[in-house]
């Protein structure tokens, strides 16, 4: 059974402390890996899509990488608004879209 | 407007009443999507659209009515909702190919916080 899991549920940080949010799957066939970011009462805002395994993106403070089964989201310095709600998202070989419950982040001044 | 707009952004209904949701999407995608967002929960898609025809629906309970009249607009119409149909109903698009993988980003809209008293 395809399953998406990400840890920690909950993380606090310090300003300028920086993490690693955890994404780990299991899936038939990975046809694709993203990650959202979610702030209280809105929308996920897409961040990233990675499709195989090495594969790393960058925005910003934020950095996505990919293994063959799991991915990080790294966190550099982060600041008081890169706290949110982040998502994971994976599409198997059948085209759905499976997301992980997701990791509350705080960053704290 | 850009992106993917959802009204009403809140609504509160009684258990009787029958209210419609409403997407649009101004990105040019052809396939739309319902998800339901519930506290403490990962999103549960519901149904999905491509080019307008219904080609997914997660057992969702006939309280929930999709219509998708054209590859821009979709609707949720509901009608006789349970206490714990309660949650945040999100509307997402996305440019599906015609054949092959599918390995399309979905953009999601601000959402609609539904409350059935």
């Amino acid at each position: 059974e395809d399953q998406v899991t990400q840890s920690p549920e909950a993380l606090r940080l310090q300003e300028g402390e920086s993490s690693s949010l955890n994404c780990s799957y299991t899936v038939s066939g990975l046809r694709g890996l993203f990650w959202y970011r979610q702030d209280p009462g809105k929308g996920p805002e897409f961040l990233f899509t990675l499709y195989s395994a090495g594969e790393e993106k960058e925005k910003e403070r934020l950095k996505a990488t990919l293994t063959k089964k799991e991915s990080f989201l790294h966190i550099t310095a982060p600041k008081p608004e890169d706290s949110a709600t982040y998502l994971c998202a994976v599409r198997s070989n059948t085209g759905k879209l499976i997301f992980g419950q997701g990791t509350t982040l705080q960053v704290k001044p | 407007e850009t992106g993917v707009t959802q009204t009403p952004r809140h609504l509160v209904m009684g258990m009787t009443n029958k209210k419609s949701l409403k997407c649009e999407q101004h990105l040019g995608h052809n396939a739309m999507y319902w998800y339901k967002q519930s506290a403490k929960k990962p999103l549960e898609l519901m149904f999905v659209y491509n080019f307008k025809e219904q080609t997914e629906n997660n057992s969702v309970p006939s309280r929930f009515s999709p219509e998708c009249p054209n590859s821009s607009h979709l609707f949720l119409h509901l009608h006789t909702l349970q206490p714990e149909d309660s949650a945040l109903y999100l509307c997402a698009s996305s440019q599906a190919p015609s054949s092959g993988w599918r390995t399309d980003t979905q953009y999601f809209g601000p959402g609609t916080r539904l409350t059935v008293l």
